[in-house]
């Protein structure tokens, strides 16, 4: 069974850090591009960014370009985001999702972890 | 980047009602498109892949159409548990952008 376990999520100040990570298990961790979506409270849903499969290709909206750093780490099927700079614009339920290249759609999301910045 | 623009933004529909919510994108995006379902407090979860096709275990009442920039998600015979918000999502180009979400309420 996929799981995807989203920790790290926590009250930061504006101009903050935080790292927030994904552990999963149940699949083949390295076969599979992620991607990290965010939801601010009462809103939809924002792609925030994608890496690979093997971490070499990543990608980011515009709105969190040169803040965040997502990464991952193969050998402990975990996947993460480095937050700096964080804005009150950035207060969210961050999920994990799995990519799904057969299914070019996320095929399985972790339960989100909530980052509150505030002063 | 890719906009993805939902209609409408909220329905009133009865159980047993059939409802059609749109999603058209600022581009052509050919079929790589993508529908979810969110209840309130859980993730998304995956309902149609590929504009049509229809994730293992969703059941046969939802169906998905359309290709290029104009796309239709259709719940035929509205069951209780499909009140709900639901988002398209491209899949052509990054970033992967969502649609604002629809959400289906009881009338």
């Amino acid at each position: 069974e996929v799981q995807l376990v989203e920790s790290g999520g926590g009250l930061v100040k504006p101009g903050g850090s935080l790292r927030l990570s994904c552990a999963a298990s149940g699949f083949t961790f390295d076969s599979y591009a992620m991607s990290w979506v965010r939801q601010a409270p009462g809103k939809g849903l924002e792609w925030v960014s994608g890496i690979s499969g093997s971490g070499v290709s990543t990608d980011y909206a515009d709105s969190v370009k040169g803040r965040f750093t997502i990464s991952r780490d193969n050998s402990k099927n975990t996947l993460y985001l480095h937050m700096s700079s964080l804005r009150a614009e950035d207060m969210a339920v961050y999920f994990c999702a799995k990519w799904g290249d057969y299914y070019e759609s996320y095929i399985g999301w972790g339960q989100g972890t909530l980052v509150t910045v505030s002063s | 980047d890719i906009q993805m623009t939902q209609s409408p933004s909220s329905v009133s529909a009865s159980v047993g009602d059939r409802v059609t919510i749109s999603c058209r994108a600022s581009q052509d995006i050919s079929s790589w498109l993508a529908w979810y379902q969110q209840k309130p407090g859980k993730a998304p979860s995956l309902l149609i892949y590929a504009a049509s096709s229809l994730q293992t275990g969703v059941p046969s009442r939802f169906s998905g159409s359309g290709s290029g920039t104009d796309f239709t998600l259709t719940i035929n015979s509205l069951q209780p548990e499909d009140f709900a918000t639901y988002y398209c999502q491209q899949a052509d180009s990054f970033p992967r952008t969502f649609g604002q979400g629809t959400m289906v309420e009881f009338k």
